[in-house]
């Protein structure tokens, strides 16, 4: 098992829905996850982060946390072709002066016209 | 406030050889953790650095090294080059803080080196 899993997709959405990404994580002591965006050919940009339960919302952008379904989501409201691009989800383990942070493969995004 | 920087930013070199990447961190940021990303595999860890010390690495051979300045800078080096070891090096760097500081604590990425091994 995967310690952070997403479906490589891609994920097709007309312009204007809704874009639901999803992320499971395999470790419980898990404390912050964290997605990132990254085009074609460049690095990775972060999005937003969450690390309670309950969703947290930026602008179009809302991220979910479940930690008891060890599940993390980010949800893209009106969607633009430039949102088209890779979601990294990443997750975060901290503990004492121990941080390690694991990525998934990424979700690739098709925000169609 | 710059970003991350990283030099240089494209690399061709042939089997054998060895090569040094460079990671500049954002003022203030004192650990630099870098990540190989190819297509398959997506990002995988190599290595965080903080205060000049190793704090973690990845499942990556001896081949992979690196090292950290006082100033944060960070290099990496990648020796006996093979032709799998051609991707993108990304450096990211946070201030890696304690407590609920640490948890929340982000990194920002570098625009990455594309290292391509003939």
């Amino acid at each position: 098992q995967k310690e952070v899993e997403q479906n490589s997709g891609p994920l097709s959405v007309p312009e204007g829905a809704i874009a639901s990404l999803n992320c499971t994580y395999s470790d419980r002591g898990s404390q912050s996850f964290f997605w990132y965006r990254q085009y074609s050919g460049k690095s990775p940009e972060l999005i937003m982060f969450i690390y309670s339960n309950g969703d947290k919302e930026d602008g179009r952008f809302t991220a979910q946390l479940n930690k008891a379904s060890q599940y993390v989501s980010l949800l893209i409201r009106d969607s633009q072709p430039s949102d088209s691009a890779t979601y990294l989800c990443a997750v975060k383990k901290t503990s004492g002066g121990y941080q390690k942070v694991t990525f998934g493969i990424g979700t690739k995004l098709q925000v169609i016209p | 406030k710059a970003g991350v920087t990283q030099t240089p930013r494209y690399l061709i070199k042939t089997r054998g050889q060895q090569v040094t990447l460079s990671c500049s961190p954002i003022s203030g940021h004192r650990s630099v953790s870098w990540y190989q990303q190819t297509p398959g595999q997506g990002l995988q860890f190599l290595f965080e650095y903080f205060s000049e010390t190793q704090r973690n690495k990845g499942n990556f051979p001896g081949r992979f090294s690196g090292r950290q300045f006082s100033n944060s800078r960070s290099e990496m080096n990648v020796s006996t080059l093979e032709l799998g070891d051609s991707a993108l090096y990304l450096c990211a760097s946070s201030t890696r803080g304690s407590g609920l500081a640490g948890i929340t604590d982000t990194q920002y990425f570098g625009p990455g080196t594309r290292l391509t091994v003939l």
